[in-house]
């Protein structure tokens, strides 16, 4: 059965940093790109950040850059999203979730972990 | 990034047909296949029901289709049944393989 679990989230002030996890079972990590994908309460989803099969090439959204990097451990079947300078606005339930891509496709994000929420208040 | 537009919301009576856009520009719903829609009841993760435009996982129900017709792509959900009601997402990736979200669509079924 394929699993993913989010771990990591909770308070923390402005301007902290938190490292959220997410591992992963049942089915082969590293053929998979990894996304985060953050939702704010009541709000729609946003995409945060990827990475591809072997960790190089991280992308992030303009929100994000700078402050938060991806990284994956294959060993682990883990990825991680360490988050630096955290804003009010940074405020949301974070999902992992993975994605097939061949060099000419991506098949979607199939399944997605139950999320994790992190909440940056004083 | 840009944005892509979806209608905030959607109904339909039981056994009808509705069908939700995303409208984005020539640069990226004009130029690129790689939409995706997902399906979120409340509460819940979202689910993928569309990739590359038009292609179903398995284990999606037939009912559901993507399109897409210049820089709109569309999520038609035929035969509306109470358990279709949630919100609806689509997504792409852009020319800098950034991936996108539209804004959500909630569906309602009257």
């Amino acid at each position: 059965e394929v699993q993913l679990v989010e771990s990591g989230g909770g308070l923390v002030q402005p301007g902290g940093s938190l490292r959220l996890s997410c591992a992963v079972s049942g089915f082969s990590f590293s053929g998979y790109w990894m996304h985060w994908i953050r939702q704010a309460p009541g709000k729609g989803l946003v995409w945060v950040s990827r990475v591809n099969v072997d960790g190089s090439n991280p992308i992030y959204a303009d929100s994000v850059k700078g402050r938060f990097t991806i990284s994956r451990d294959n060993a682990k079947n883990t990825v991680y999203l360490q988050m630096n300078s955290l804003r009010a606005e940074d405020t949301a339930v974070y999902y992992c979730a993975r994605e097939y891509c061949s060099p000419t496709s991506c098949k979607g994000a199939d399944y997605w972990g139950q999320g994790t929420l992190v909440t940056v208040s004083s | 990034q840009s944005a892509l537009t979806q209608p905030p919301s959607v109904s339909g009576s039981p056994g009808q047909s509705v069908t939700i856009s995303c409208t984005g520009t020539s640069t990226d719903v004009g130029s690129y296949n790689r939409v995706s829609w997902y399906q979120q009841p409340p509460g819940t993760a979202p689910k993928l029901i569309i990739f590359e435009v038009s292609d179903r996982p398995s284990g999606v129900p037939d009912r559901f289709s993507g399109s897409k017709s210049g820089n709109t792509a569309s999520l038609t959900i035929s035969g509306l049944q109470a358990e279709d009601e949630a919100d609806y997402y689509c997504s792409l990736y852009t020319s800098s393989t950034a991936l996108l979200f539209g804004g959500g669509t909630k569906l309602t079924v009257l």
